[in-house]
């Protein structure tokens, strides 16, 4: 089955930086990549997603870019926030069933 | 609030008990996905519901099992509670297959002691 690999566990940045979270996956017909941010106690919230016939996908501060040759897929913020600190999620699915990362932790440092 | 309801909140269990856990999917929605978040890991999937049939399965014993009603709310139920099985239990509802349209509940935490 699918499988995604989620690096790094855990990041900190400057605020006013850039983070990159990147992910692999092992399933080439997967198609459909969203990414999730959660906050401490809440549930799971798209942020941006991606179809595996576009290459790349941008909304706002935040971009997501795929290489279904090589199998990853990144997630980029610009100009981080305080805000922006978060668990964030990569997921690969195909079909009926969403397979996520186990996560990065994402603190923005003042 | 994007319409997504659990209930419980919270639930404290023994090894061994049974537990059944509940959700309303949002207004419109017709699918329901339940996922399992054990403490600092991503939520894995358990199964999947669509217009009342289980509609794919993750790997998780048959203990595990669901329903779907006719107004697209949906059960959890585990039997044989084990400790492992302590964790955030979120479900998801979606219209049809959009996963893209996927909006996730606030969860229920159990505990199994």
């Amino acid at each position: 089955g699918e499988n995604v690999e989620q690096h790094p566990s855990t990041l900190s940045v400057q605020e006013g930086d850039s983070a990159v979270i990147k992910c692999t996956y092992s399933d080439s017909a997967s198609n459909y990549f969203p990414w999730y941010k959660q906050e401490l106690g809440k549930r799971p919230q798209l942020i941006i997603d991606i179809r595996s016939n576009v290459g790349e996908k941008k909304d706002q501060r935040i971009a997501v870019t795929l290489n279904k040759t090589a199998k990853h897929f990144s997630l980029h913020i610009t100009e981080t926030q305080p805000e922006d600190s978060a668990v964030y999620f990569c997921a690969a699915s195909k079909d009926d069933k969403i397979i996520f990362g186990k996560g990065t932790r994402l603190h923005i440092l003042p | 609030e994007t319409g997504v309801t659990q209930s419980p909140t919270h639930l404290i269990k023994t090894r061994g008990q049974q537990v059944t856990l509940r959700c309303s999917s949002q207004s419109g929605h017709n699918t329901v996905s339940w996922y399992q978040q054990a403490l600092g890991q991503g939520p894995q999937f358990i199964f999947q519901y669509y217009r009342e049939e289980e509609n794919g399965r993750g790997n998780f014993p048959p203990r595990f099992s669901g329903l779907q009603f006719p107004n697209y709310s949906s059960e959890l139920n585990v039997n044989a509670l084990e400790l492992d099985d302590s964790a955030l239990y979120l479900c998801a509802s979606s219209f049809g297959l959009a996963l893209e349209t996927q909006y996730f509940g606030p969860g229920t935490r159990l505990l199994v002691l």
